[in-house]
C-alpha cells in the first residue's frame, strides 16, 4: 500500500508569484484535505476534496484554491503570493469525507521571499 | 467556535517519569477528539482516539465532557516517546482542527 505523497519537498518563490503543490492519495482513499502549517503552529485547514468536488473550506482567502484529479490525486494552488503564506503545506488523505482517520504526507515546505 | 488548546508548548520529563501532556477543548456539540505525533524526520501520525478507547505505544487518553479535556498520559515515559504532539478535536461535519502541539522530550 502507497502512502501519501507530496511533490516538491521545499519551493522557493517571490511575493506576487503563483505556486501549485500537488499530493498523491494513499491507495484507496477518495479525500484529500490540505493544511497550511506555519512555524510554531498546529496544522490549520485549508479545504477538502471528495471525489473531485470542494467539500469545505477554513478560513483562507479565494486565493488559494484546489483539484481534486479522476485518481483523487490533488493540486492546491495559490496566486498572489504573499509572505505570511511561507510555511509547510500537509495533504492528509482518507477512506470517505467522513472518516476519522486521516494519513499525512511529508509536506512540502515553501517560502516566500 | 471550535478550539483546541495545548497549554504547554515544551514539557520534558526523565526517564521511567509519567507522562501527562495536556489538552483542553472548546466545542458545543459532542466532539471526536485525537491525538496525532510526529516523530524527527517523520509525518505527521495518528497516535490514538477517544471513541476507540485504546492504549497505543502505552498511551491513553480519557475524554472529560465535564472539564473540556483530552490528556495524553503513559504511566513511564521512554527515550521513543520524544516527539512533537498534537491534539485535534472534529465536531460533526466539520474538519480537524489541531492544537499548537507540544514539544514532548525524555531526559535519558
Amino acid at each position: 500500500e502507497t502512502g501519501v505523497t507530496q511533490s516538491p519537498t521545499h519551493l522557493i518563490k517571490t511575493r506576487g508569484q503563483q505556486v501549485t503543490l500537488r499530493c498523491s492519495s494513499q491507495s484507496g482513499h477518495n479525500t484529500v484535505s490540505w493544511y497550511q502549517q506555519a512555524l510554531g503552529q498546529g496544522p490549520q485547514f485549508i479545504f477538502q476534496y471528495y471525489r473531485e468536488e470542494e467539500n469545505g473550506r477554513g478560513n483562507f482567502p479565494p486565493r488559494f484554491s484546489g483539484l481534486q484529479f479522476p485518481n483523487y490525486s490533488s493540486e492546491l494552488n495559490v496566486n498572489a503570493l504573499e509572505l505570511d503564506d511561507s510555511a509547510l503545506y500537509l495533504c492528509a488523505s482518507s477512506r470517505g469525507a467522513a472518516s476519522e482517520t486521516q494519513y499525512f504526507g511529508p509536506g512540502t515546505r515553501l517560502l516566500v521571499l | 467556535a471550535q478550539r483546541v488548546t495545548q497549554p504547554e508548548k515544551l514539557l520534558s520529563v526523565f526517564k521511567g517519569a509519567p507522562v501527562e501532556l495536556k489538552c483542553n477543548y472548546s466545542y458545543s456539540g459532542s466532539p471526536e477528539l485525537f491525538w496525532y505525533v510526529q516523530y524527527s524526520r517523520q509525518r505527521l501520525q495518528l497516535l490514538l482516539r477517544h471513541i476507540s478507547r485504546e492504549s497505543i505505544k502505552g498511551f491513553t487518553a480519557d475524554l472529560n465532557k465535564g472539564e473540556t479535556s483530552f490528556h495524553l498520559k503513559k504511566p513511564f515515559a521512554q527515550e521513543e516517546d520524544s516527539a512533537m504532539y498534537y491534539c485535534a478535536l472534529k465536531g460533526g461535519n466539520t474538519p480537524l482542527v489541531f492544537g499548537k502541539g507540544t514539544r514532548f522530550s525524555v531526559i535519558a
